[in-house]
């Protein structure tokens, strides 16, 4: 069975530093994945996608991510957090044949001055 | 425009009656689904349609029945509610819905069952 765990349900970091957000995976088969951004009491918003292509994938708002095949993961990053920036992240798979996003338990992100 | 968008945004409800949620999406896509987000932010799959056939049913009580009356709708509707069914129920679509197509959320709806 696909899952994804997002390791720490809260981070923090101050405005200006450099922000990581960890998801791993499981899956039988390669999957795709993908990061949304949830701000409050709003839907969720693609920020990337990983769909086989690249492995470094870039999204928006300065946001990238990483597949790694050996260790199973797809860290989220971005050189410098502003304000704007905190707000809940989820991450996603989707495995070939199937088109039901399995989401991760979200990663809050606090962005202090 | 709102590409995706619900209504409505709050509901507050007793348990054991019967409530609907409504979607519109006006991308033209072909995939529209309903996820639930519980109380601690996790999100599952209810249900998926593809041009008003269904797709996808996860393990969903029978009480939630979606209905889709063309593609750019669909419809939640929930008899006899429980305290479980609290949560925030979002609707997506996508172009197609071929496996890595973009899925676009809605606001979310907000449902409190008392």
């Amino acid at each position: 069975a696909q899952s994804v765990t997002q390791l720490g349900s809260h981070v923090s970091v101050s405005e200006g530093a450099l922000v990581l957000l960890r998801c791993n995976y499981s899956s039988s088969v390669p999957p795709y994945l993908f990061w949304y951004v949830q701000y409050p009491n709003q839907g969720l918003q693609l920020l990337l996608k990983y769909t086989s292509a690249a492995t470094l994938v870039k999204g928006i708002n300065g946001f990238e991510a990483e597949f790694k095949k050996s260790e199973t993961s797809f860290h989220l990053t971005k050189p410098s957090a502003h304000m704007s920036d905190a707000a809940e992240y989820f991450c996603a798979l989707m495995n070939t044949g199937f088109q039901k996003l399995v989401f991760g338990t979200g990663t809050r992100l606090l962005v202090s001055p | 425009d709102t590409a995706v968008s619900q209504t409505p945004k709050y509901l507050v409800t007793q348990m054991g009656n019967d409530k609907s949620i409504k979607c519109e999406q006006n991308l033209g896509h072909d995939t529209m689904y309903w996820y639930k987000q519980d109380s601690k932010k996790f999100l599952k799959i209810m249900f998926s349609y593809n041009n008003k056939e269904l797709i996808i049913n996860e393990t969903v009580p029978n009480r939630f029945s979606p209905k889709s009356p063309d593609k750019a709708h669909l419809n939640l509707h929930i008899n006899s509610l429980e305290l479980g069914d609290s949560a925030v129920y979002f609707c997506a679509s996508s172009q197609e819905g071929r496996v890595a197509d973009t899925q676009y959320f809605g606001p979310g709806t907000r449902l409190t069952v008392l």
